[in-house]
């Protein structure tokens, strides 16, 4: 079946250390994008991409970093200057940035900084 | 800038009453109107679209959304609520060839 496969569900880390979270779609979308989720405050995106080899910050990237090397995956590593990483985050893609198609969403990764 | 509001970060009602969750959004156009659900540690999944064509909209598991253009809103109602209705509802706004905008969400609470 078609979709979204992040990993991994949950991960627990030492404060300082960094962190990558994978996204991998079959979807054959173009853009693709990561979002942090805290309680009370909805999605805020952090890096999103239209295409491969390019992507642009979104409104929270600061410690956050990307990379866009293949079209179906588009990992998100949290690094040791996120100074509150504990958080759900959140992969999706869409067909393009441009039109009306839907996000699609993947499980979720619960990252928990100790 | 665009903005999405949904009134109400929690809201309860009795199981086989109606759910109304309200959504209002800020736009000179009228954009692409979506929700989603979300169950506790998992994605989010898509319950209806609004893209300019009627302007009342079906969805799955007995949701429907009405866009009001002269309210700036696309409200969410649901005839009779069920206990597996409970979860976390987003309202969310793609204004034209832009990025999708998220309300901040309201929980659903489902009372027996």
């Amino acid at each position: 079946d078609g979709g979204i496969t992040q990993s991994p569900k949950y991960l627990f880390r030492k404060e300082g250390q960094n962190v990558t979270l994978s996204c991998e779609q079959n979807l054959n979308h173009d853009a693709m994008y990561w979002y942090r989720q805290d309680p009370g405050q909805g999605l805020r995106l952090i890096y999103y991409s239209q295409i491969v080899n390019d992507f642009q910050k979104g409104d929270i990237a600061e410690g956050y970093s990307v990379s866009r090397e293949k079209k179906e995956s588009f990992p998100l590593t949290v690094t040791s200057a996120q100074k509150n990483p504990t958080a759900f985050y959140l992969c999706a893609s869409s067909i393009t940035n441009k039109n009306t198609g839907e996000l699609f969403f993947g499980e979720g990764s619960r990252l928990t900084v100790l | 800038a665009q903005s999405v509001t949904q009134l109400g970060s929690h809201v309860s009602v009795s199981e086989g009453a109606l759910v109304l969750l309200r959504c209002n959004y800020s736009s000179s156009v009228p954009p692409y109107l979506f929700w989603y659900v979300q169950y506790p540690n998992q994605g989010l999944q898509l319950l209806l679209k609004y893209t300019s064509a009627a302007t009342l909209v079906k969805g799955i598991n007995g949701f429907e959304a009405e866009f009001k253009k002269s309210e700036t809103s696309f409200h969410l109602t649901k005839p009779s609520a069920h206990m597996s209705d409970a979860a976390e509802y987003f309202c969310a706004v793609r204004p034209r060839d832009d990025k999708i905008i998220f309300g901040k969400g309201t929980r659903l609470h489902i009372l027996p």
